[in-house]
């Protein structure tokens, strides 16, 4: 079975602050991808990464940073000077082959609240 | 162009009515898909559709019915539903039916049963 455990289910930053969302997958896959979306309270799910399970770098995109370790499957999220626009619903995905290429197995979600 | 157009945005519908949610893309994605998300929870998969054939459906009650008439077009008909189907109705896409690629989501369409 595929499962993704995202703890923290609200947090509550103010603005300027970081903020890291932690991302637990379980697998017997050994090809798999691993996905964030974001959110808004508008309510479509907005495409952030992908992450193939044999491609370990982390990415920096503007003030999003991925950290993807096997060891420890974790895909864990920061966002660096949080803003206010960044409060929003953030969900870890995974998907592979033995769960059904075409399912994404989905996160709890994370509600990020950035306080002005 | 990588959108994903849901209509409507909102719909109220009572329990004998019938009525269809449209969704539309054009990146020339061949696989499409139906989640319903209730509030405060994460979106769970109903059908997927792989080069316009359904491949998935995740025994979802037969007051749902999915139609793809082409591949830039899914459909939703809805009848006789239950309150408890009101919910948030999100399509995706997805360049190729399988895992490897993102799939783009629609703003989805916020459905009221009465």
């Amino acid at each position: 079975a595929q499962k993704v455990t995202q703890a923290q289910t609200e947090i509550s930053v103010v603005e300027k602050e970081d903020v890291t969302l932690d991302c637990v997958y379980e697998t017997r896959d050994t090809t798999y991808y691993l996905f964030w979306y974001k959110q808004p309270p508008s309510g479509e799910l907005v495409f952030l990464i992908r992450r193939n399970s044999f491609d370990e770098q982390n990415e920096i995109s503007g003030r999003y940073s991925w950290n993807f370790q096997k060891s420890t499957s974790s895909f864990n999220f920061t966002i660096t000077a949080s803003q206010v626009v960044d409060s929003a619903v953030y969900f870890c995905a995974l998907s592979g082959r033995r769960y059904g290429n075409n399912r994404l197995a989905f996160g709890k979600g994370n509600q990020v609240v950035v306080i002005p | 162009d990588t959108e994903v157009t849901q209509t409507p945005k909102h719909l109220v519908m009572g329990m004998t009515n019938k009525k269809s949610l449209k969704c539309e893309q054009h990146m020339g994605h061949r696989a499409m898909y139906w989640y319903k998300q209730k509030a405060k929870k994460p979106p769970e998969l109903m059908f997927v559709y792989s080069y316009e054939k359904l491949s998935i459906n995740e025994s979802v009650p037969s007051r749902f019915s999915p139609e793809c008439p082409n591949s830039s077009l899914l459909n939703l008909h809805l009848h006789a539903l239950q309150p408890e189907d009101s919910a948030l109705y999100l399509c995706a896409s997805s360049l190729i039916p399988t895992g490897v690629t993102e799939a783009f989501f629609g703003q989805g369409t916020r459905l009221t049963v009465v």
